[in-house]
């Protein structure tokens, strides 16, 4: 079953713009991962947080974490066109060994025109 | 250069016919894991590994098999691949929350 459901599922936006995707999930967390992936590569690990966190900052990355709301959401701040990719948020569940059952969502396509 | 390298990239096959997926990890990382990736399904897990030896089920099992004799290497096996699996898969290794990919193996089954 899906853990993490991202939405948009694409959104376009302008180069310069800021592009914002949320993820919801329905279980309890040990973290949240955010995971980038260029046309039919492996994916790339962006952020993670913690799910006693409540923000986090990379780059023109700036991640948040609601866990009342069960939701995350990834902002990316001046986008460029190199940042066209898909983008999917991960959940790892609250028990020990939880990076092993890593569950990813659907993902969000994310286009940047220049 | 750390790196988790697949074997084949690309493979075309036909029904029944039996074949492997090698992984490779060159980072000593202790968990491996596969993946299939198909279109508005996203990634599942098929098996995971917490060390040498030690394998698991993921959410998607039916129809595959692996193998984690030695630390660097965890191949996925398909011994009568069916036209379903086609899909893309990845290998993956993980350490401190951080998973690595390897490059994908598409895979179709006819």
């Amino acid at each position: 079953s899906q853990q993490g459901e991202e939405d948009p599922q694409a959104l376009s936006i302008q180069e310069g713009e800021n592009a914002t995707m949320n993820c919801s999930y329905k279980t309890s967390i040990n973290n949240l991962q955010w995971y980038r992936q260029n046309s039919g590569r492996g994916l790339v690990h962006l952020i993670l947080i913690r799910s006693n966190e409540r923000e986090k900052h990379s780059g023109r990355l700036r991640v948040t974490l609601d866990t009342s709301k069960k939701s995350s959401s990834l902002l990316i701040t001046a986008s460029r066109a190199a940042d066209t990719a898909s983008y999917f948020c991960a959940t790892a569940p609250d028990y020990t060994g939880a990076n092993s059952k890593l569950t990813f969502g659907k993902g969000i396509t994310l286009s940047v025109r220049p | 250069e750390a790196q988790v390298t697949q074997n084949p990239r690309y493979l075309i096959t036909v029904t029944g016919k039996k074949l492997t997926v090698t992984c490779s990890q060159n980072m000593n990382h202790e968990y491996m894991s596969w993946y299939r990736q198909d279109p508005g399904l996203g990634l599942r897990q098929i098996y995971y590994s917490m060390n040498v030896e030690v394998t698991d089920k993921g959410d998607v099992p039916e129809g595959y098999k692996v193998s984690r004799k030695e630390k660097r290497n965890f191949p996925l096996i398909l011994e009568s691949p069916s036209p379903n699996q086609t899909s893309l898969y990845f290998c993956a290794t993980w350490v401190s929350n951080e998973q690595f990919f390897g490059p994908g193996t598409r895979l179709t089954v006819l």
